[in-house]
């Protein structure tokens, strides 16, 4: 069975340090899709990237990055020069479409950026 | 475009009573889902529809019915709420398989007294 593993209930950094939140999988499928998406205190889920697992790459959007480690089963959010509108919970997310297209969210990160 | 609406925002039950969620979209998605988020939990899938008229269990299927009758809505029934369904509940849709983002509603809190 898929299963999505965060392992950082809560996290505290200083505004403008970069900051990696981890997020390990587990599938035996090879084709499959990694998301992360934040949800502030508002309650919204905000999707931030995207990374599939035959991309040669790893995904960047902004300040986002993905460090995806194929064989280690690994891809870590990487937030560069934070903000403290970056406080917020972080979802690490596993699609599987070979099998019957489910997604699956980690248990998230609760990230506070200190000013 | 509204993207994924979900009604009602919020929703008082008492034990026993049975309502119905409402998720639609305007984006012409095949796939739509359900989802409960409990603090510390993440967010668990419920039922998950992957076209017209089709449904699927998720992880956490017992207690809830779905009916996709029309490609842009998802219904979630329950049928004789409970305590442990207090929650905050999530639809969410995605164009389809190979598809990365899945778009979301903005959640319906619910409590069961």
């Amino acid at each position: 069975a898929q299963k999505i593993t965060q392992t950082q209930p809560g996290m505290f950094v200083q505004e403008k340090e970069a900051v990696t939140l981890d997020c390990t999988y587990d599938t035996s499928d090879q084709s499959y899709g990694l998301f992360w998406y934040k949800q502030p205190s508002s309650g919204e889920m905000i999707f931030l990237i995207y990374q599939g697992s035959y991309d040669e790459q790893n995904a960047t959007e902004g300040r986002y990055s993905l460090n995806f480690q194929k064989a280690r089963k690994s891809a870590n959010l990487v937030i560069s020069a934070s903000q403290l509108g970056d406080s917020a919970m972080y979802f690490c997310a596993m699609r599987d479409p070979v099998g019957d297209d489910k997604i699956i969210f980690g248990k998230g990160t609760r990230l506070h950026i200190l000013p | 475009n509204a993207g994924v609406t979900q009604t009602p925002k919020f929703r008082v039950l008492k034990t026993g009573q049975s309502m119905t969620l409402l998720c639609a979209q305007d984006m012409n998605h095949e796939y739509m889902y359900w989802y409960r988020q409990d603090p510390g939990m993440g967010l668990r899938l419920i039922h998950y529809s992957v076209g017209e008229g089709t449904t699927a269990k998720g992880e956490v299927p017992d207690g809830y019915n779905v009916s996709r009758l029309k490609k842009q809505n998802f219904l979630l029934g329950l049928e004789s709420a409970a305590p442990s369904q207090t929650s905050v509940y999530f639809c969410a849709s995605s164009k389809g398989r190979f598809n990365n983002e899945q778009f979301f509603g903005p959640g319906t809190r619910l409590t069961v007294l």
